[in-house]
């Protein structure tokens, strides 16, 4: 069956940038989707990227999205504070409207 | 914005109880979903709903049913709690079954069950 995967831990220092890697197995997805949850609280969308696109850019956030190997990654630009939570990535098959989750990313940020 | 609530942030039950946990939506949304998140595990899906009145199971849905009376409500039932069920509760809901329609989340509820 589909399959995401994601590291569970990442510690990058302050100010600099993270890399959240993910990677999935299903070829029919058709978006793929970075969600945020800071502790004690739900998820929060961040951003999400069509299949068809290579790059979306917002603010901090850059997504990247290599669909010949199934990667997408998060990169967030000068890493802050308050960017510590858990990051998890998620696609859509394109049969249904279900979401395939991986099991979060926790980001670590040290001073 | 799109508003999703949970009706309790922390709810302590005891093993054997009728737990219920509501949901709403205040966005006229067509999809609901109940997950549970254990760490380590993610989230996993335990009930989802398409419609009022219908339901399909997830990838956990043993020791648990759902109502969806009206189309903003979405409620997981715990039949006959037992240890193993505390847990993180998450719901989420998203517009319709179009794929590109992201699903938005609650606060969750923290259940934990003596």
């Amino acid at each position: 069956g589909e399959d995401v995967e994601q590291s569970l831990f990442l510690s990058v220092r302050e100010g600099d940038s993270s890399v959240i890697n993910c990677t999935y197995t299903d070829s029919s997805s058709t978006y793929l989707y970075w969600y945020k949850q800071e502790p004690g609280a739900g998820l929060q969308l961040l951003t999400y990227i069509f299949s068809n696109m290579d790059m979306k850019q917002d603010q901090r956030l850059t997504v990247l999205l290599n669909k010949k190997d199934k990667h997408l990654s998060l990169r967030i630009a000068d890493t802050q504070t308050g960017d510590s939570a858990i990051y998890f990535c998620a696609e859509t098959p394109d049969s249904n409207y279900q979401l395939i989750w991986g099991a979060g990313t926790k980001l670590i940020i040290k001073p | 914005d799109v508003k999703v609530t949970q009706s309790s942030r922390y709810l302590v039950k005891r093993t054997g109880e009728k737990v219920f946990l509501e949901c709403v939506q205040d966005m006229d949304h067509e999809n609901m979903f109940w997950y549970r998140q254990d760490p380590g595990l993610g989230l996993r899906l335990i009930y989802f709903s398409y419609d009022v009145k219908m339901k399909e199971k997830g990838d956990i849905p043993e020791g648990y049913s759902v109502s969806r009376e009206k189309k903003e409500r979405f409620s997981l039932i715990l039949e006959s709690a037992s240890t193993n069920q505390t847990s993180m509760y998450l719901c989420a809901s998203s517009l319709t079954q179009n794929s590109n329609q992201p699903q938005h989340f609650g606060d969750g509820t923290r259940l934990s069950i003596l």
